[in-house]
């Protein structure tokens, strides 16, 4: 099993719609979540981390932690044919003073206009 | 702000060569790691330094090589390529640690 679990799509959604991206987890040892963003060809881009259960909101982006199930989402308001890209979600464990990242696989999304 | 450039873009060698990315990043960042990146599998730690002079081995070290002589750079060695090692490879910075990462805009390598 491995330790991050995320859906590689494609998901294809109309412009304007509400889109949920998601991933689970196994390992309680995991402390900071992240979602990149990743167009094609390109570099991962940080969009938004977290370090507590709950929800945190950036513009058109929610990051929502719920430590309790092993759970994150990124929702997506509004969407946008820009939005179109692969979201990885990643997650950080502390071990003896290394911090390891460890990445999902990722999601492939398409907005369509 | 140039952000972290790598060179070459795109490589391909042959099985038995050797060759170095090169990885820089002007913003002052402490902290560099380099992943590798293969269809269907998420980012792979490969190398990560924490400071000029400080490198430490990262998920998927072997048949790779790091130095860290100044802030700037970090330059990745392969040694002997192998078919395996036909990959994405990101360089990434961050002023304080593996959550706030900016990565650099990969070089794909292929090994025939």
């Amino acid at each position: 099993q491995k330790e991050v679990e995320q859906d590689p799509g494609p998901l294809s959604v109309p412009e304007g719609a509400i889109v949920s991206l998601n991933c689970t987890y196994s390992n309680s040892a995991f402390q900071y979540f992240m979602w990149y963003r990743q167009y094609s060809r390109k570099g991962p881009e940080l969009l938004m981390y977290t370090y507590s259960s709950g929800n945190k909101e950036d513009g058109r982006f929610t990051a929502q932690v719920d430590k309790s199930s092993k759970y994150i989402s990124l929702f997506i308001r509004d969407s946008q044919p820009s939005d179109s890209a692969t979201y990885l979600c990643a997650m950080i464990s502390s071990t003896g003073g290394y911090q390891k990242v460890t990445f999902g696989t990722g999601t492939k999304l398409q907005v369509i206009p | 702000n140039a952000g972290v450039t790598q060179t070459p873009k795109f490589r391909i060698l042959k099985i038995g060569q050797s060759m170095t990315l090169q990885c820089t990043q002007d913003m002052n960042h402490n902290y560099m790691y380099w992943y590798r990146q293969d269809p269907g599998m998420g980012l792979k730690l490969i190398y990560y330094s924490v400071g000029a002079g400080i490198t430490d081995k990262g998920e998927v070290p072997n048949g790779y090589n790091v130095s860290r002589s100044t802030t700037e750079d970090f330059p990745l060695r392969l040694e002997l390529a192998a078919p395996s090692q036909t990959s994405v490879y990101f360089c990434a910075s961050s002023p304080q640690g593996a959550d706030t990462q900016y990565f650099g805009p990969g070089t794909r390598l292929t090994v025939l």
